[in-house]
């Protein structure tokens, strides 16, 4: 059964901590995205990767860094430096045909303590 | 830059009635992508219906259908023979079409509230 997952469903940082929200899929997808969702508003992409061993900054990547080593896994990091992290983070991939549909993760809601 | 635009903050329809959700966006791109998707209260969001810039026929899934008015660049969704379980955020989407990122451009949102 394909799809993405994301963990934890609910994640507490403490002021100065950095927090790590897991995102893997098994949908043999090269392109996946992290977006930025706060309350009554769209989505913001805040970093995306094309293929393994290379990402780029989105739109709102100030305080967030990546990683891509592995093709199913792309993990994304609220830094200290992040001043406002409290919001819904979604994690996607896209689909290489189907119009290149992006399909996502049930999501991660980060709450600072 | 893009932008897409969701005039309607909150829509409401009675059970088993057709409702439009309205869509425009402004791109200078000449190939793009245009999508529908849904957000329970769980948070998911959930892919109804694509439709590509060249597609001549307007996009059909089951109860959802996109009309589509390139000329107007509009995008609306049409789901007909509403049900309880369609109330939700709906948001259009746009991929970018000539940048390399084929990431998307999110509206603000529509609640949509079925009513029995």
């Amino acid at each position: 059964d394909g799809g993405i997952t994301q963990s934890p469903k609910y994640l507490f940082r403490k002021e100065g901590q950095n927090v790590t929200l897991s995102c893997e899929q098994n949908l043999n997808h090269d392109a996946m995205y992290w977006y930025r969702q706060d309350p009554g508003q769209g989505l913001r992409l805040i970093y995306y990767s094309q293929i393994v061993n290379d990402f780029q900054k989105g739109d709102i990547a100030e305080g967030y860094s990546v990683s891509r080593e592995k093709k199913e896994s792309f993990p994304l990091t609220v830094t200290s430096a992040q001043k406002n992290p409290t919001a819904f983070y979604l994690c996607a991939s896209r689909d290489r045909v189907n119009g290149e549909t992006q399909y996502f993760g049930p999501g991660t809601r980060l709450l600072v303590l | 830059a893009q932008k897409i635009t969701q005039t309607q903050p909150g829509m409401f329809v009675q059970e088993k009635e057709a409702v439009t959700l309205d869509c425009t966006y402004d791109t200078s791109d000449q190939s793009y992508g245009l999508f529908w998707y849904k957000q329970p209260s769980s948070g998911e969001m959930i892919f109804l219906i694509y439709q590509g810039s060249y597609d001549e026929q307007n996009a059909t899934e089951g109860r959802y259908s996109l009309n589509f008015q390139k000329a107007r660049k509009s995008a609306n969704l049409v789901i007909s023979a509403s049900q309880l379980g369609d109330s939700a955020m709906y948001f259009c989407a746009m991929r970018e079409g000539d940048t390399g990122r084929r990431a998307l451009t999110f509206g603000s949102g529509t609640r949509l509230q079925v009513q029995p």
